[in-house]
C-alpha cells in the first residue's frame, strides 16, 4: 500500500478484556517497529520486526503485551487483560532503504481502557 | 537508561521569526540523530536527520550536531503558522536498532 495502515482507529475495551490492533506496513519494507504514545509523552519503544523475526522485544511493558508478524508483512499486537493504565496511542512504524531512523508512521491506534 | 531531553514547551514564536528547538542525550554512542514533526491528533513524520558534527541545512529548516556536547538542535527560519506542531527529537540507540524519543516540544507560531 501507499503507507501504513493500522486498525482499528480507536477502540474502547473494558478493563480485563483483551484487544489485538492490527498493521499493515509499506509494502517492501523489511522493518516493522511498535511504539506507544501516552497523552504528551514521545512515543516509547515497545518491539521490532526484521521480516518474521522479533528482533527486540525489551519494550514491552509486561507479558500481558504479545506481538508477532507470522509472514513478514501484517503484525498484530495483542493486549491481554486490558488495564487503565494500558490507555494510549498505539504506533505502528515501517523502515525500508533508508535505515532503522527513518521511520514511517501508521495513524495509531487509540486505545482506551474504562 | 537511554534518554533523550527535550523542553516541553511551549515555544511561541511570531510568524516570520527563528524557532530554535533543543535536544539533548545520554548515549555518548549515538551516531544518528532525527527530528520528527507531530501535528496535533496526528502520526510523527520524518522531516530532518543528521549524522555528522556541524549544519545540515534543508530548505527553511536547519539541523545542527554537538556529539561531543551530546546536543541536537533543529531551527526554523521564517516560521509560518502551519509550523506549529510538536518535535520530537529522536537518537538510533547505539548497538540497536530502534529510537529514542524525547517528549516533544510544542512550538507555536502566532500570525
Amino acid at each position: 500500500g501507499a503507507g501504513v495502515s493500522q486498525s482499528p482507529r480507536y477502540k474502547v475495551a473494558k478493563r480485563g478484556q483483551d484487544v489485538a490492533l492490527r498493521c499493515d506496513p509499506i509494502s517492501g519494507h523489511v522493518s516493522l517497529f511498535w511504539y506507544q504514545q501516552a497523552l504528551g509523552q514521545g512515543p516509547e519503544f515497545l518491539t521490532y520486526f526484521q521480516n518474521e523475526a522479533q528482533l527486540d522485544k525489551s519494550g514491552l511493558p509486561s507479558d500481558r503485551f504479545f506481538a508477532e508478524r507470522p509472514e513478514g508483512s501484517v503484525s498484530t499486537l495483542k493486549i491481554q487483560r486490558t488495564q487503565q493504565e494500558d490507555s494510549a496511542v498505539y504506533l505502528c512504524a515501517s523502515s525500508g532503504s533508508g535505515g532503522p531512523g527513518e521511520l514511517f508512521f501508521g495513524e495509531g491506534s487509540r486505545l482506551t481502557v474504562l | 537508561q537511554k534518554e533523550v531531553e527535550q523542553n516541553s514547551g511551549p515555544l511561541s514564536v511570531p510568524e516570520g521569526a527563528i524557532a530554535s528547538l533543543n535536544c539533548t542525550y545520554s548515549d555518548r554512542g549515538s551516531q544518528s540523530f532525527f527530528w520528527y514533526r507531530q501535528y496535533s491528533g496526528k502520526s510523527p513524520e520524518l522531516i530532518m536527520s543528521i549524522y555528522s558534527n556541524g549544519d545540515k541545512e534543508d530548505g527553511r529548516f536547519t539541523a545542527q550536531l554537538n556529539k561531543a556536547s551530546q546536543y541536537v538542535s533543529l531551527l526554523i527560519r521564517d516560521s509560518q503558522p502551519s509550523d506549529s506542531a510538536t518535535y520530537l527529537c529522536a537518537v538510533l540507540n547505539s548497538g540497536y536498532s530502534t529510537l529514542t524519543f524525547g517528549k516533544g516540544t510544542m512550538l507555536l507560531v502566532s500570525p
